[in-house]
């Protein structure tokens, strides 16, 4: 059985920083292509990174309004995907999901970042 | 950026009606589309890649179609547990968006 599990999300101060991880189980982790998604309080979704496999040099893409103070990175030893949130703003406030390929064919339950003072 | 232009944002349907849903994308996408069903506190789930292929274990009733750069997801006689929030998402080209989302409530 395919699962994803993030872990790290909180309540955290403006300014201030949160690392999230996502381990995964049930497939081949190593040549999978794995992103983070966001779900905002109003429920849009909003794609932020996506890391490629090693075959594709880990190559990385983010959103533009995230590049910068996001930063995605994968341990294929641990078959797990983080997202490095630096300089944190009340707007970062979300669900906060990885997700698998291009195709999103499977999400985790999701870890919930609260940022307020 | 492609923007994904979904409608309606809400629809009531009975169980005897076909629902259809759809995404108009701001340009040609050449059918990287998806369709995915988010039920209330869950994470949302895959029914329909590439426009018009069922993903596994996703039942019949549901199905994925494309008119020039519109996209719709039908589900044909819809049951209560179809309730819930429907997203699209075009992976064409980076950034990958997602339409609004439309909220489905089956009476």
């Amino acid at each position: 059985e395919v699962q994803l599990v993030e872990t790290g999300g909180g309540l955290v101060q403006p300014g201030n920083s949160l690392k999230l991880s996502c381990a995964t189980s049930g497939f081949t982790f190593s040549t999978a292509w794995m992103n983070w998604i966001r779900q905002t309080p109003g429920k849009r979704l909003e794609w932020l990174a996506q890391i490629e496999d090693k075959s594709n040099n880990y190559f990385i893409s983010y959103l533009e309004s995230v590049k910068g103070r996001f930063t995605i990175s994968r341990d294929d030893s641990k078959s797990s995907v983080y997202l490095q949130m630096n300089n944190l703003k009340e707007e970062d406030t979300a669900i906060y999901y990885c997700t698998r390929g291009d195709v999103m064919d499977a999400w985790g339950q999701g870890a919930s970042v609260t940022v307020s003072s | 950026d492609i923007q994904m232009t979904q409608s309606p944002a809400s629809l009531s349907a009975s169980l005897e009606e076909i629902v259809t849903i759809t995404c108009k994308a701001s340009q040609g996408i050449d059918d990287y589309l998806s369709w995915y069903q988010q039920k209330p506190g869950k994470s949302p789930q895959l029914l329909i890649y590439d426009a018009t292929s069922l993903a596994d274990g996703v039942p019949s009733r549901f199905s994925g179609s494309r008119s020039g750069t519109q996209y719709s997801l039908k589900i044909s006689r819809p049951q209560v547990d179809d309730s819930g929030i429907y997203y699209c998402l075009q992976s064409y080209s980076t950034p990958p968006t997602f339409g609004g989302g439309t909220k489905l409530e089956l009476k």
